[in-house]
């Protein structure tokens, strides 16, 4: 089956610690997607890749840090400077250069603070 | 920078019934997409429809249609006949045509409740 995937489902994070979430696509895609959300608020972007071995920063990239290696993965880590992980990411990819681009979503990881 | 508002954090219908959530828009674009998102209590975030701002045609996907108003900048999303399914958050996003690879902008949500 076609899709995107996030593991794990969820993940806890102790005081000083880096996590890192996976997120892979088989879809082809180009680009790929890090979107945070906070409970009762909208997706705002971490960071974005447009191609291999390239990203960019979004809205709220300070405490993260990015890769994208393989066209297929762009993971995330959280690190310790970022005081307040607690959230719900969302991982998402797309086709560029084609019209609309429509972002397609994986099913996300909870991270929580221990 | 663009900014997406949905000011109806709540709403309700009855089922079968049809319900109207509204979003709108600022930006300074001409050429840009728009997308409706639905997140049931699973959380996974699914396109229900989507827009191009150059097409005067309204988007329609079986029982969920909008009603695009480029000059007010607003991008309702109607749900006819509404299931018990459709109660979720709705997410209202943007989208520049500007650039490939952009990233979306989304409103706060909205909370779908459907009554029996």
């Amino acid at each position: 089956d076609g899709g995107i995937t996030q593991s794990p489902k969820y993940l806890f994070r102790k005081e000083g610690q880096n996590v890192t979430l996976s997120c892979e696509q088989n879809l082809n895609h180009d680009a790929m997607y890090w979107y945070r959300q906070d409970p009762g608020q909208g997706l705002r972007l971490i960071y974005y890749s447009q191609i291999v071995n390239d990203f960019q920063k979004g809205d709220i990239a300070e405490g993260y840090s990015v890769s994208r290696e393989k066209k297929e993965s762009f993971p995330l880590t959280v690190t310790s400077a970022q005081k307040n992980p607690t959230a719900f990411y969302l991982c998402a990819s797309s086709i560029i250069g084609q019209g609309i681009e429509t972002q397609y979503f994986g099913p996300g990881t909870r991270l929580l603070v221990l | 920078a663009q900014t997406v508002t949905q000011s109806q954090p709540e709403m309700s219908v009855q089922e079968a019934e049809t319900v109207t959530l509204s979003c709108t828009y600022d930006t300074s674009e001409s050429d840009y997409y728009l997308f409706w998102y639905k997140q049931p209590p699973s959380r996974q975030m699914i396109l229900v429809i989507r827009q191009e701002a150059y097409k005067q045609q309204n988007a329609t996907e079986n029982r969920f249609s909008v009603n695009f108003q480029k000059a007010a900048k607003s991008f309702s999303l109607k749900i006819s006949d509404s299931q018990l399914g459709d109660a979720a958050m709705y997410f209202c996003a943007y989208r520049s045509a500007e650039t490939s690879g952009s990233r979306l902008t989304f409103g706060e949500g909205t909370q779908l409740t459907v009554n029996p």
